[in-house]
């Protein structure tokens, strides 16, 4: 089982819809969660990280974390073209190692 | 401006020549990470360092080891490129502690090995 697990898509959404983006991880003495953004040829940049269980809301971005279940979600409203990306989950394990999911492509078709 | 800095952005090196990659990070950081990003893989974890003169395997060390040596400075070393070398190499560095242990990125090193 991998560390870090998600969808590769893509996934393609309508211009103004939700889009949502999933990941799971195995190890449970996890600490912090982080939603990266990478564009073709660019290097990752961050959106959200989440450390708490619940939700954590920034502009158009909701990250959603439950511990019990293991999995981590982006939620991006209102999706534009600009949106269009892979994302990346990450998860900083006990011991300081950040692992990285291996990504899902999203399309946002105007 | 936080900023980590890759020595080079493209390198074109023969099979079985030893290869050095560096990375420099200004903003303090006590962790810092080498990474490699293949189409349809995501970012892999080499190796990764959380103090001076210490480091962790990651989950694909073979082939490769690192020196930290100053708390800046996180180097790659290939010890005898091989073609399925051939990769993007991507640095970052974070800080310890609660909360947003953000990592931040280099520019990357694109590698091939011939």
């Amino acid at each position: 089982q991998k560390e870090v697990e998600q969808n590769s898509g893509p996934l393609s959404v309508p211009e103004g819809a939700i889009a949502s983006l999933n990941c799971t991880y195995s190890d449970r003495g996890s600490q912090s969660f982080f939603w990266y953004r990478q564009y073709s040829g660019k290097s990752p940049e961050l959106i959200m990280f989440i450390y708490s269980n619940g939700d954590k809301e920034d502009g158009r971005f909701t990250a959603q974390l439950n511990k019990a279940s293991q999995y981590v979600s982006l939620l991006i409203r209102d999706s534009q073209p600009s949106d269009s990306a892979t994302y990346l989950c990450a998860v900083l394990e006990y011991g300081n190692k950040l692992v990285f999911g291996a990504g899902t492509i999203l399309r946002v078709k105007s | 401006d936080v900023k980590v800095t890759q020595s080079s952005r493209y390198l074109v090196k023969r099979t079985g020549e030893k290869v050095f990659l560096e990375c420099v990070q200004d903003m303090d950081h006590e962790n810092m990470f080498w990474y490699r990003q293949d189409p349809g893989l995501g970012l892999r974890l080499i190796y990764f360092s959380y103090d001076v003169k210490m480091k962790e395997k990651g989950d694909i060390p073979e082939g490769y080891s690192v020196s930290r040596e100053k708390k800046e400075r996180f180097s790659l070393i290939l010890e005898s490129a091989s073609t399925n070398q051939t990769s993007m190499y991507l640095c970052a560095s974070s800080p310890t502690g609660t909360g947003n242990t953000e990592a931040f990125f280099g520019q990357g090193t694109r590698l091939t090995v011939v």
